[in-house]
């Protein structure tokens, strides 16, 4: 168990280019997250897949925003055409769900990727 | 839609002194509760969790919370803090257990020598 990985661990990038973040889930979880924090804020909820159904999308995420999870293991976020407005911490999570009550409740972090737009 | 309130942002002690990190939730159905921890630069760390059972919850650093449903409310504390607790504190709330986590806006411990 490696534990949630993510990269890169920090982007600057200008406005208006494109960035894509990866990220590893812990492995055989089923459940994955993608969660953005910002200075003094708490993590909010973007999205999150099982296996590589999305399920839920928030109102946060928007058109310029894409997440993929192909193959139900590793999952990429995309900005298009990014704003100084994205620059914070896009943090992934992941966890078992359907294997027993306990099993599905705990989410593991990854340490995060910062994104600075300039 | 449930949401999390954690009435203090900031909060300061001195080293040894104890410590209570207020949680307070909105959800008109069954709840599970979370506490993780952020320390600088880093990702989350749970720290503790209620699922159902002892309202009373433990951590293995000496850390602890208690679930009160009629206040809704699910407040951290511990007794003696050090140093090294100096941390951004996050409550969370899922409902069903299987449902993305909702955060609160977090509290800054910060522990003074």
């Amino acid at each position: 168990d490696t534990g949630v990985s993510q990269n890169p661990r920090h982007k600057i990038t200008k406005r208006g280019q494109n960035v894509t973040f990866r990220c590893d889930p812990i492995s055989e979880h089923n459940r994955l997250y993608w969660y953005r924090q910002t200075l003094g804020q708490g993590p909010e909820f973007l999205t999150y897949f099982q296996n590589e159904a999305q399920l839920e999308k928030s109102r946060l995420l928007s058109d310029r925003f894409s997440a993929e999870r192909p193959k139900g293991s590793f999952s990429t976020l995309e900005i298009q055409r990014t704003e100084q407005g994205d620059s914070a911490m896009y943090l992934c999570a992941s966890s078992l769900v359907g294997q027993g009550f306990h099993a599905g409740n705990t989410i593991y972090f990854g340490e995060g990727s910062w994104l600075t737009v300039v | 839609a449930q949401s999390v309130t954690q009435l203090d942002s900031q909060v300061p002690v001195f080293e040894e002194a104890p410590v209570e990190l207020r949680c307070n939730y909105s959800s008109s159905v069954s709840v599970y509760l979370f506490w993780y921890v952020q320390y600088p630069n880093q990702g989350l760390q749970l720290l503790l969790k209620y699922l159902s059972g002892s309202t009373l919850v433990e951590s293995i650093n000496g850390f602890e919370a208690e679930f009160n449903k009629s206040q809704t409310s699910f407040h951290l504390r511990k007794p003696s803090v050090h140093i090294s607790d100096t941390a951004e504190y996050f409550c969370a709330v899922s409902v069903g257990g299987n449902t993305p986590l909702v955060f609160g806006k977090g509290t800054r411990l910060s522990v003074i020598a």
